[in-house]
């Protein structure tokens, strides 16, 4: 069992829609978690992150943590089809002794006019 | 542009040849990443350094694989008697040492092996 799954998807959406992405983990010494987006070829984006369990919002993204499911969720408000890429959840412990994120597989998002 | 870059984008080589990638990270940035990315699969961790000092290795980055970062800036990652199995994206990331939570990654390298 991998320690973070992730719904590989496709999820297609219309244009204006909330879309709702999660992750699950198994690790309970992560500490930080964070929203990558990813467009095809090219390296992962870095959209936010989150230090233990709360909301954290940046414009239309709203990440949400909970730890005690250890469960995780990236809101977007009024997708847009220029939202369309893969969305990969990542994880770290506590950084004075963790170096190296783990990743979820992402899930590939389609938005639709 | 200040952020993370890699050279070359794409590389095809034949079984069995030997391949080198590099990576300059973001300037004030002490700790450099290498992670490797298969289709339908999120980045895996290969290797990081902080400063010149390799610290960690995972148990992916075979006998083949060797990387270097000299004077603590620019990176390399060498790969010796490429394999079919080592076609991937090769991503590297760097961040501070005090925020690896905070990991930028650069646009990777595309490695083909015929």
């Amino acid at each position: 069992q991998k320690e973070v799954e992730q719904d590989p998807g496709p999820l297609s959406v219309p244009e204006g829609a909330i879309v709702s992405l999660n992750c699950t983990y198994s690790n309970s010494a992560f500490q930080y978690f964070m929203w990558y987006r990813q467009y095809s070829r090219k390296g992962p984006e870095l959209l936010m992150y989150t230090y233990s369990s709360g909301n954290k919002e940046d414009g239309r993204f709203t990440a949400q943590v909970d730890k005690s499911s250890k469960y995780i969720s990236l809101f977007i408000r009024d997708s847009q089809p220029s939202d369309s890429a893969t969305y990969l959840c990542a994880m770290i412990g506590d950084t004075g002794t963790a170096s190296k994120l783990t990743f979820g597989t992402g899930t590939r998002l389609q938005v639709t006019l | 542009d200040t952020g993370v870059s890699q050279d070359p984008r794409h590389k095809i080589t034949k079984r069995g040849q030997n391949v080198t990638f590099r990576c300059d990270p973001i300037s004030e940035h002490n700790r450099l990443y290498w992670y490797r990315q298969t289709l339908g699969q999120g980045p895996e961790f290969l290797t990081y350094f902080q400063n010149e000092a390799q610290l960690e290795k995972s148990r992916l980055l075979s006998d083949r694989f060797s990387a270097e970062r000299p004077k603590g800036s620019f990176s390399t990652l060498e790969i010796q008697r490429t394999e079919q199995g080592d076609s991937a994206m090769y991503l590297c990331a760097s961040s501070l040492r005090e925020k690896a939570y905070e990991q930028y990654f650069g646009p990777g390298t595309r490695l083909t092996v015929t």
